[in-house]
């Protein structure tokens, strides 16, 4: 049960597009399509983002992609925009039956 | 509206107990794996166990097997995270999450409720 693997930070300018990368295993990213994408402001609930590794919810912006190929997953952010300014984690289905995060990624907007 | 309300949580010695509650309201609770997943200060997000809707199936992180107990009543609305034996690293705001009925994503989520775990 070890964490998805994440950059512990990124950034980028408003504007610009960033990718923030969700390396597992086949035993969870790359055995399913079952990864999912929150973010998290400071002293909130993660919110869903991204789920079933391309899908966004209703009400989230079309800025927010996902994709996945083998054992890594991405989320990309295009046009940034101040509050995307948050931490973002995966999570993945594992043939254990068990849920796991990744350990999360810091977005800063510069 | 799909709401989650987590209560229980608060400052308990290393190895004593604290029961979780977490009310449900807005959906057919019955119909929904629900989860625990808690965040230690400054730290990610860790998924601790899920429970099945008929409460027949569990599952854990294996940092809190034998420690931790989910369960659910459906009559209530409400899902529990007994917790017993408790260490200073089970120190987390711990949230209580609703699965995706047709996948394994969490689209509703509470507000967290604090326990610390001190002497």
């Amino acid at each position: 049960q070890s964490a998805l693997t994440q950059p512990a930070s990124v950034s980028g300018s408003p504007g610009q597009s960033i990718t923030i990368s969700c390396t597992g295993t086949s035993s969870d990213v790359g055995g399913y399509n079952y990864v999912s994408w929150y973010q998290q402001h400071p002293g909130k609930a993660p919110k869903l983002m991204i789920y079933d590794v391309s899908n966004r919810p209703s009400g989230v912006s079309n800025r927010f992609s996902g994709s996945k190929s083998g054992n890594t997953a991405s989320l990309t952010i295009s046009g940034l925009q101040a509050e995307d300014e948050a931490d973002y984690y995966c999570s993945s289905y594992t043939s254990s039956s068990t849920q796991v995060f990744g350990g999360g990624t810091k977005l800063t907007v510069l | 509206e799909v709401q989650l309300v987590e209560s229980g949580g608060g400052l308990v010695q290393p190895g004593g107990s604290l029961r979780l509650s977490c009310a449900a309201s807005g959906f057919t609770f019955s119909s929904y794996w629900m989860s625990w997943v808690r965040q230690a200060p400054g730290k990610g997000l860790e998924w601790v166990a899920n429970i099945k809707q008929d409460g027949s199936e569990k599952y854990y992180v294996d940092s809190v097997k034998g420690r931790f107990t989910i369960s659910r009543d459906n009559a209530k609305n409400s899902l529990y995270l007994q917790m017993n034996s408790l260490r200073a690293e089970d120190t987390a705001v711990y949230y209580c999450a609703r699965r995706s009925s047709t996948s394994c994503y969490y689209g509703s989520w509470g507000q967290g409720t604090l326990v610390t775990v001190s002497s």
